[in-house]
């Protein structure tokens, strides 16, 4: 399993774009990344996956460089509904099985 | 749009005594999941059910079974609660068996073991 290794926390205010970047060193050559959000008391919500280059949703962008040692979160215009608890991970999509790991994630704090 | 149901909310239990944690999808996913939540740390998985009729162990899956009772159902049992067991329990499921495609979690059962 690729380890992933995310900064413990962050703060930010509203409005502001908030990056959020992931290192993922020894990813392998099928391994995707995706990201989740976690509020508190609830589970974690997936918010986007990618392989390569850049994806964006209606809620986030995930740039990957060519080398795709590590990954970055942009969360455009963050409002105080964004603070919550940010996970990356890598792992294999569609064919085989992997048992995906949580790490601690990234604690994302927006103030007014 | 139920999506992934986890009952029961909230539990108190006594060391020793035994309950089963509930968890049902209605999404028609393959895999299936356990995962607990201490405070402040990420998820580790307990149990997974790849596809219906298989069950395997995860990271932490000492003093849990499981049990996939069909495609939609999945649920796991603590046979003799432990202090330690004290934890928030997620149940979520996926397409296809990995969950790497995404997973879909429930909200959730906070589990006291006094």
């Amino acid at each position: 399993l690729a380890k992933t290794t995310q900064p413990i926390s962050m703060d930010s205010y509203e409005g502001q774009e908030v990056n959020i970047t992931c290192s993922h060193n020894n990813i392998a050559t099928n391994d995707y990344i995706t990201w989740y959000q976690q509020f508190p008391s609830q589970g974690p919500r997936f918010i986007i996956q990618g392989y390569k280059t850049k994806v964006t949703n209606e809620v986030a962008s995930l740039f990957i460089p060519a080398d795709r040692k590590s990954s970055t979160l942009s969360l455009p215009r963050v409002s105080l509904s964004d603070t919550a608890v940010y996970y990356c991970l890598v792992g294999l999509r569609g064919t085989g099985f992997q048992k995906l790991v949580f790490g601690t994630g990234t604690r994302l704090l927006v103030s007014p | 749009n139920a999506g992934v149901t986890q009952t029961p909310k909230f539990q108190v239990l006594k060391t020793g005594q035994s309950m089963t944690l509930q968890c049902a999808q209605d999404m028609n996913h393959n895999s299936m999941y356990w995962y607990r939540q201490d405070p402040g740390m990420g998820l580790r998985l307990i149990y997974y059910s790849a596809s219906e009729g298989t069950t395997d162990k995860g990271e932490v899956p000492n003093g849990y079974n499981v049990s996939r009772l069909n495609k939609r159902e999945f649920s796991l049992r603590l046979e003799s609660a432990a202090p330690s067991q004290t934890s928030v329990y997620f149940c979520a499921s996926s397409e296809r068996a990995g969950g790497a495609d995404g997973y879909t979690f429930g909200s959730g059962t906070r589990l006291t073991v006094v």
